[in-house]
């Protein structure tokens, strides 16, 4: 059972380039989640996703956009990746209620 | 603007200590859950507390939930190096928004 996975793993970039990262669940769960991780700082949500078909920014979605392709499927875009932006990037799902939320295991991206 | 401030933020200890890490916030949470994050993955829920006042037992880790649902405690007796990451608190509101504390690290030496 692959629970949630997040390609790709490790990115470098360049200031200004453009990258998307992808995300995919396979437990058939409601919502979906973008956070990124910076040291000290704990977890951040960047964009959620209730359902299907609906998108909701969270703490800190400046600089990113996100689709939610269909109901597996939840991807995060840099338009013009800033060093800001370095960062370890998490994307989670759940069913709803009080279920918790299903972690991947993070795509580590450095820009320069 | 961090909703949930937890303490320590890091915590190095002997094996066989006792531990409590605090997670704190002057907003009231609908719930709030307890994660383990170790290095290179993505947290791994620990519980869930829902009640005021709720108390939970994970073997030797114990969560509690304060009465005003503002506030939430995790005890570990007697650490092991195993216990060893970071732990990570995070609460809701309503809705399907979570706001996560900025955690604590802990380290059990053997």
């Amino acid at each position: 059972n692959a629970g949630v996975t997040q390609t790709p793993k490790f990115q470098v970039l360049k200031t200004g380039q453009s990258m998307t990262l992808q995300c995919a669940q396979d437990m058939n769960h409601n919502s979906m989640y973008w956070y990124r991780q910076d040291p000290g700082m704990g977890l951040r949500l960047i964009y959620y996703s209730a359902s299907e078909g609906t998108t909701d920014k969270g703490e800190v979605p400046n600089g990113y956009n996100v689709s939610r392709l269909n109901k597996r499927e939840f991807s995060l875009r840099l338009e013009s990746a800033a060093p800001s932006q370095t960062s370890v990037y998490f994307c989670a799902s759940r069913e709803g209620g009080f279920q918790p939320q299903h972690f991947g295991d993070g795509t580590r991206l450095s820009i320069l | 603007t961090q909703l949930l401030e937890q303490s320590p933020q890091f915590l190095s200890i002997q094996e066989g200590e006792n531990l409590t890490v605090y997670c704190n916030s002057s907003s009231v949470f609908s719930s709030l859950q307890w994660y383990r994050q170790e290095p290179g993955e993505g947290p791994v829920l620990l519980v869930t507390v829902v009640t005021g006042g709720e108390v939970k037992k994970l073997k030797r880790l114990t969560f509690q939930f304060g009465d005003a649902r503002k506030d939430s405690s995790l005890h570990i007796t007697a650490a092991q190096p195993g216990d060893t990451g970071l732990y990570l608190c995070a609460g809701r509101y309503t809705g399907n928004q979570f706001y996560f504390g900025t955690g604590t690290s802990l380290t059990v030496i053997p």
